[in-house]
This record gives C-alpha cells, sequence and structure tokens, in this order.
C-alpha cells in the first residue's frame, strides 16, 4: 500500500534560488492539495488540484509559487527567488472524490524547505 | 473568515489518564470538523470527524462531539497509552461554495508517560 510520497524531504537552499518540491498521489486519487505548516502552526491551505485542473488558489500562493499537475498525476509546487519567510513544512496530501468533500485527507510526510 | 482555536500544548499525562483537548470553531454556515493525529516521524492522519451538529465522531478509544450552541469539537480520551504521543490537530470544513480548505488550529502536543 504505497500512500502520498514527497520529494525532497528536506532542501537547504541559500536566499534567492529556486525550489521545486515533488508528490505523488495515491494512484487512485484525483484530488491533490498543497499545504503549508510553519513552526508552531497548523497547516495552512495553499492550493488544490482536480486532476490536471487547478481550482483553487489561497492568497498565500503569492507570484513565486507555482503549482502545476500536468497529467493529473503528480504535483509540483515551485518557489523562485526563495525567501527566508519561506521556510516551511510543505505538506501534500490526496483524496478521492468521495472522501475530498467529507474532509478525509491523506497526507504524505512533508518536504521542509531551509533558506539560509 | 473561518478559524479553529484549540488549547495550546505541551500536554503531559499518565499512562491512564483522561485527556481532553479543547477546540472550537468560527465559520460560515456548518462546518464538518475533524480530528488529525501525526505521530512522530509520520504524515498527518484522519483521526475522527462530524458532519453535523450532534454527531459523535470516534476511533482508537477517542471521541468529539460536534456541538453547535458552543461551536466546539473537544477531542476526548478515557485512558490514554504511551502510545497516543502525537501531535494532535482539530480542523473544519466548509465545503457550501465548492471550496475544500480545510482549516487547521496549532496543534497540541500530547506526550504521555509510563
Amino acid at each position: 500500500d504505497t500512500g502520498v510520497s514527497q520529494d525532497p524531504r528536506h532542501k537547504i537552499t541559500k536566499r534567492g534560488q529556486n525550489v521545486t518540491f515533488r508528490c505523488d498521489p495515491i494512484s487512485e486519487h484525483n484530488r491533490l492539495y498543497w499545504y503549508r505548516q510553519t513552526l508552531g502552526q497548523g497547516p495552512e491551505f495553499l492550493t488544490y488540484f482536480q486532476n490536471e485542473a487547478q481550482l483553487e488558489k489561497s492568497r498565500l500562493l503569492s507570484d513565486r509559487f507555482s503549482a502545476e499537475r500536468p497529467k493529473g498525476s503528480f504535483s509540483t509546487l515551485e518557489i523562485q527567488r526563495t525567501e527566508q519567510g519561506d521556510s516551511a513544512m510543505y505538506l501534500c496530501a490526496s483524496s478521492s472524490t468521495g472522501t475530498g468533500v467529507t474532509g478525509e485527507l491523506f497526507f504524505g510526510e512533508g518536504s521542509r524547505l531551509t533558506v539560509l | 473568515g473561518d478559524s479553529v482555536t484549540q488549547m495550546e500544548g505541551p500536554v503531559t499525562l499518565s499512562e491512564e489518564a483522561f485527556l481532553t483537548i479543547n477546540c472550537t470553531y468560527t465559520a460560515t454556515g456548518y462546518p464538518s470538523l475533524f480530528w488529525y493525529v501525526q505521530y512522530p516521524g509520520e504524515g498527518l492522519q484522519l483521526l475522527l470527524k462530524a458532519t453535523k451538529a450532534d454527531d459523535k465522531g470516534s476511533n482508537k478509544g477517542f471521541e468529539a462531539t460536534y456541538r453547535k450552541e458552543t461551536t466546539s469539537f473537544h477531542l476526548e480520551k478515557g485512558s490514554v497509552q504511551v502510545s497516543d504521543s502525537a501531535v494532535y490537530f482539530c480542523a473544519s470544513l466548509y465545503s457550501g461554495a465548492g471550496s475544500y480548505q480545510l482549516t487547521f488550529g496549532k496543534g497540541t502536543k500530547l506526550s504521555v508517560i509510563p
């Protein structure tokens, strides 16, 4: 049973560099979500895909952030010109159509970003 | 906007003690409510949920009742075990406008000592 996998698990970068995270959802899930979690806080919603369509974006997702899900399977989250305030855990989650409505998301272990 | 407030941690209990983690919400309309748990080194996972007022969610000995009158969804367990040590997140979901954004509380870290 493969769950949601994220790569890399930890990324250290210098301010101003670009970083990209990948998420592979549970194979039969058509919905995919990105959340961000900073220290001492709960996860905050960033964006949501249904298949390849990006249906919802948070205002937290500035112009430096872009997410894609080109074939409706894996997704990437790119952060351009990273800032120290981008340091956080980036969580990916997936759900099927039915469970997404009821709020049961399946989360990966996250990708931790440290911007120096 | 919607928000979830849960009791500050950390909480340290002895094994077999009674657990309550308070959670209150503010929301437009009537959201669904959830408790998610994050065990050390693992991803968040759904612990229990309730989708309407007076519903009780339960799982692994944990319970929470959706109280509309007090806008609360407190998590309880009668006898905690060391294996319950984790971070617990209360969350709400209002999908009335086609949104699927879960709103999380800050999390409460529970440590259970033998």
